[in-house]
């Protein structure tokens, strides 16, 4: 089974300046997505970032980016010029590739970092 | 337009009682999810939907019991809860049920068990 980890439960950051999250996830497949969901206090749930793990080329969105090492398993979230409204539930998210395993199109979660922007 | 409705926002109900949650998408989605969320942990999968019929059940207990009525439409009806129960439950649906396929989630439906 895979799993995702998050080490950082909470992480602070001055408005305008970067943060980095970091996720870490085990599997032994090959082909998998990986994705950043941001979740705001008493919000929905929203689509930050999404990486194909064929893909080497590091997913970008806006003031949004990855860094993806494949081969260290890590996925960890940039956010450039942060924003009051980037304040949030950040979780990292894998889902199997693998139409022929027991797992394949679930969703497996982190246990997410709380980020807070101060102005 | 990339929207997951749910209704009712908040509901409180007693452990005999029989309530249903309601998410409903209009995006063409033929894949839908129940979440269920406790607070500051991450979202747990109950069911996938795929074309209207079943796909998972992640051994979810028997009163909760999931419908989904057409493509547009998924219920999640409960009775016999436990406080326990208590948490947001979540609704996502997406393109496919495929890895490839983002998923988009609803607002929840806030449950208080008492």
């Amino acid at each position: 089974a895979q799993t995702v980890t998050q080490s950082q439960p909470e992480m602070s950051v001055q408005e305008a300046e970067t943060v980095t999250l970091s996720c870490t996830y085990d599997t032994s497949e090959s082909d998998y997505y990986l994705f950043w969901y941001k979740q705001p206090p008493s919000r929905q749930m929203i689509l930050v970032i999404r990486q194909e793990a064929y893909k080497q080329q590091n997913a970008t969105e806006n003031r949004f980016s990855v860094n993806f090492q494949k081969a260290a398993k890590s996925f960890s979230l940039k956010i450039s010029d942060s924003q009051l409204g980037d304040a949030a539930m950040y979780f990292c998210a894998y889902r199997s590739a693998n139409a022929g395993g027991t797992s394949y199109g679930k969703l497996t979660f982190g246990q997410g970092t709380i980020l807070t922007v101060h102005p | 337009d990339t929207e997951v409705t749910q209704t009712p926002k908040h509901l409180v109900m007693g452990m005999t009682n029989k309530k249903s949650l309601k998410c409903e998408q209009h995006m063409g989605h033929r894949a839908m999810y129940w979440y269920k969320q406790k607070a500051k942990k991450p979202p747990e999968l109950m069911f996938v939907y795929s074309y209207e019929k079943l796909s998972i059940n992640e051994s979810v207990p028997s009163r909760f019991s999931p419908e989904c009525p057409n493509s547009s439409l998924l219920n999640l009806h409960l009775h016999a809860l436990q406080p326990e129960d208590s948490a947001l439950y979540l609704c996502a649906s997406s393109n496919r049920d495929r890895a490839v396929d983002t998923q988009y989630f609803g607002p929840g439906t806030r449950l208080t068990v008492l």
